[in-house]
């Protein structure tokens, strides 16, 4: 079963624009990620929140995490046409490597149109 | 610095066969994970090597296992394949003594099953 939810399922917007994805997940973690799907093909790791952090910048993205409510959003500003892809949210349950496994939501997929 | 590869790309099988998929962790990773991802939904954890050894496992039977070699690189296994099987195949690497985990991902196998 997956714990993470992104929220919306599918996201189309103009170049220029930002776009918000939101994602839910249902037990304590140590950590958030955020990774970018183009076409069905490899993640690419965008982001990682540890769990003792709200928010933290990279570039154009923006991500938030309110472990309270148990929910994380990734915020891409000024939006391009080449940031069309999926976004995923992945939690990591423990500390360190014997954590093994990243849970992942199924996804919000992001079009952004010229 | 070479990322993460996977190879093959793409393959095709019929139902029964067996099938080998193979590995090479980003230059200085020794932990390698395996994830299924079906049309549509985010990645699914199968299992973690480390030390060639499987140190977690997720939801998966027993016709998926694994293996690590000396140098890190891994295969993925599928005995007896279903239709079910046919998805892409994501491997991820890391760093076992890193603090939080964060996993570089291959750009996958295409499996089809017939």
């Amino acid at each position: 079963s997956q714990q993470g939810e992104e929220d919306p399922q599918a996201l189309s917007i103009q170049e220029g624009e930002n776009a918000t994805m939101n994602c839910s997940y249902k037990t304590s973690i140590n950590n958030l990620q955020w990774y970018r799907q183009n076409s069905g093909r490899g993640l690419v790791h965008l982001i990682l929140i540890r769990s003792n952090e709200r928010e933290k910048h990279s570039g154009r993205l923006r991500v938030t995490l309110d472990t309270s409510k148990k929910s994380s959003s990734l915020l891409i500003t000024a939006s391009r046409a080449a940031d069309t892809a999926s976004y995923f949210c992945a939690t990591a349950l423990t500390y360190g490597g014997s954590q093994g496994n990243l849970i992942f939501g199924k996804g919000t997929k992001l079009s952004v149109k010229p | 610095d070479a990322g993460v590869t996977q190879s093959p790309t793409h393959l095709i099988k019929t139902r029964g066969q067996q099938v080998t998929l193979r590995c090479s962790p980003k230059s200085g990773h020794d932990t390698v994970s395996w994830y299924q991802q079906a049309l549509g939904q985010g990645p699914q954890f199968i299992f973690q090597y480390y030390e060639e050894e499987e140190r977690q496992r997720g939801n998966f039977p027993d016709r998926f296992s694994g293996h690590q070699f000396p140098n890190y690189s891994s295969e993925l296994n599928v005995n007896a394949l279903l239709l079910g099987d046919s998805a892409l195949y994501l491997c991820a690497s890391s760093l076992n003594l890193g603090a939080y985990n964060e996993q570089f991902f291959g750009p996958g196998t295409r499996l089809t099953v017939l």
